[in-house]
């Protein structure tokens, strides 16, 4: 049970900001939000998580809505090596909680 | 550190033939995560362990599935006997003790003809 909600696909003109959105409104009050990708053939990779305050790295941007019931990943500058599968993910942190994964959305970067 | 490492990277082999997929955890971590990918069910977790011990494997599809942990660093996941159905790429991940993300491996994909 993924526990969240994303669209399919999305489109993204290259430089230009990319932005993924996430329902989660069954979230629970300790349970974090993660973000993996997949760029094609390889194991997906870990991007970033958050609880409630919005997070940034050097990959991107983590917005998490006041009632955490959503959240949004950032690409500030999307380029053709950001075209993968983003998976949103929703797990209690610093238990054994695993990693379910939902269908994700497929975004495709445009040159 | 060079990451998870699985292997083969491919394998072909006909049904009926006992296949063995393996990986190597990230020096450090302790927990262990096995899923399988296709096109129909996307990624599914089959088997999780801590410190070398399986703890959920609700996720494993039947019998002729099995995975261990001989040691702190390394597991196998076997399919006796293969089945085209089993068809599909076989990630493990590693996580550190108590907090943190998951690292994944490249992954074995796998053809039963």
């Amino acid at each position: 049970d993924a526990k969240t909600t994303q669209p399919p696909s999305m489109d993204c003109a290259e430089g230009r900001a990319a932005n993924l959105p996430c329902n989660h409104s069954t979230i629970s009050g300790n349970e974090y939000v993660y973000w993996y990708r997949q760029i094609h053939s390889q194991g997906p990779q870990y991007i970033i998580h958050g609880l409630k305050n919005n997070e940034t790295n050097e990959m991107a941007s983590l917005i998490i809505t006041e009632d955490r019931k959503s959240s949004t990943l950032i690409l500030p500058h999307a380029t053709l090596r950001d075209t993968a599968v983003y998976y949103c993910i929703v797990r209690v942190q610093n238990t054994g909680n695993q990693f379910y994964f939902g269908t994700g959305t497929s975004l495709t970067v445009i040159p | 550190d060079a990451g998870v490492i699985q292997s083969p990277r491919h394998e072909v082999t006909e049904m009926g033939q006992e296949v063995t997929l393996r990986c190597k955890l990230i020096s450090g971590h302790n927990s262990l995560f096995w899923y399988r990918q296709t096109m129909m069910r996307g990624l599914e977790l089959l088997i999780y362990f801590n410190n070398n011990v399986p703890i959920d494997d609700s996720g494993m599809p039947e019998d002729r599935f099995s995975a261990k942990m001989p040691n702190a660093s390394f597991s196998t996941l076997k399919i006796q006997p293969s089945e085209p159905r089993d068809s599909a790429v076989y990630f493990c991940a590693s996580r550190p003790h108590g907090e943190g993300e998951a690292f994944f491996g490249q992954g074995t994909r796998l053809t039963v003809v």
